[in-house]
């Protein structure tokens, strides 16, 4: 069966310090890969997707960035987190199917 | 613009009450609709998907129905149980494909003992 992990769970960083938010799929192969953020009241905000191995797509424009330097593996970054950045972070993953599968995601807080 | 209202905001119930949850939308073009249960700090987890020819769909007791021409949904719990409590999120998809989703910010359902 397909599992998707995501680390660390909740995070409390100082503004202007780099991130880096990690998430794995095991169980499947060639998944399509998304990066959400969702604050606090509003809904889910699409930030990255990549249909495949260093393919990344970016929906908004800001201080973070998204590699995927493996199959199964996305990566979320940022160089100088800002105060705004904070918020869940969310990783999902789907097989061209509407079906959507999300991991447990991350809690920022930046300070 | 692409929209997904929800209401209400918020709810609260007895266990063992119905409730239903509404949803209206002005996305174009149209793939098809979800919703969606979020538990407090976790991951949204996929309840029904619906499609344009699509009017009504159950997963045990919760039923979405969807009103293609007034771009409305519902989603109707029955028999509400504590673990009902939680976000109930409305999607709408406006490609194939997962990129475009309009995703709208919930109804938080809370179910007293």
């Amino acid at each position: 069966s397909q599992t998707i992990h995501q680390w660390p769970a909740t995070l409390v960083q100082p503004v202007g310090s780099p991130l880096s938010l990690e998430c794995t799929v095991e169980g499947t192969s060639n998944p399509n890969l998304y990066w959400y953020r969702q604050a606090a009241g509003r809904g889910l905000q699409l930030l990255f997707y990549s249909v495949g191995i260093g393919q990344i797509s970016s929906e908004v424009p800001q201080n973070l960035s998204a590699s995927r330097p493996q199959d199964r593996q996305f990566i979320l970054s940022s160089k100088k987190l800002l105060l705004s950045d904070s918020g869940f972070y969310l990783c999902a993953w789907d097989t061209d199917s509407y079906e959507q599968y999300f991991g447990p995601g991350t809690r920022l807080t930046v300070t | 613009k692409n929209q997904v209202e929800q209401s209400p905001q918020s709810l609260i119930i007895l266990e063992g009450k119905n409730c239903t949850l509404q949803c209206n939308y002005t996305v174009s073009p149209f793939s098809n609709l979800r919703w969606y249960k979020q538990d407090t700090g976790r991951g949204p987890v996929s309840l029904t998907i619906m499609t344009f020819s699509e009017n009504t769909k159950s997963n045990g007791r919760y039923t979405a129905t969807l009103d293609a021409d007034t771009k409305q949904s519902s989603l109707h719990i029955t028999a509400s149980q504590l673990s009902d409590s939680a976000s109930y999120i409305c999607v709408v998809s406006a490609s194939r494909g997962n990129y475009q989703l309009i995703w709208g910010a919930g109804t938080k359902l809370i179910i007293k003992p």
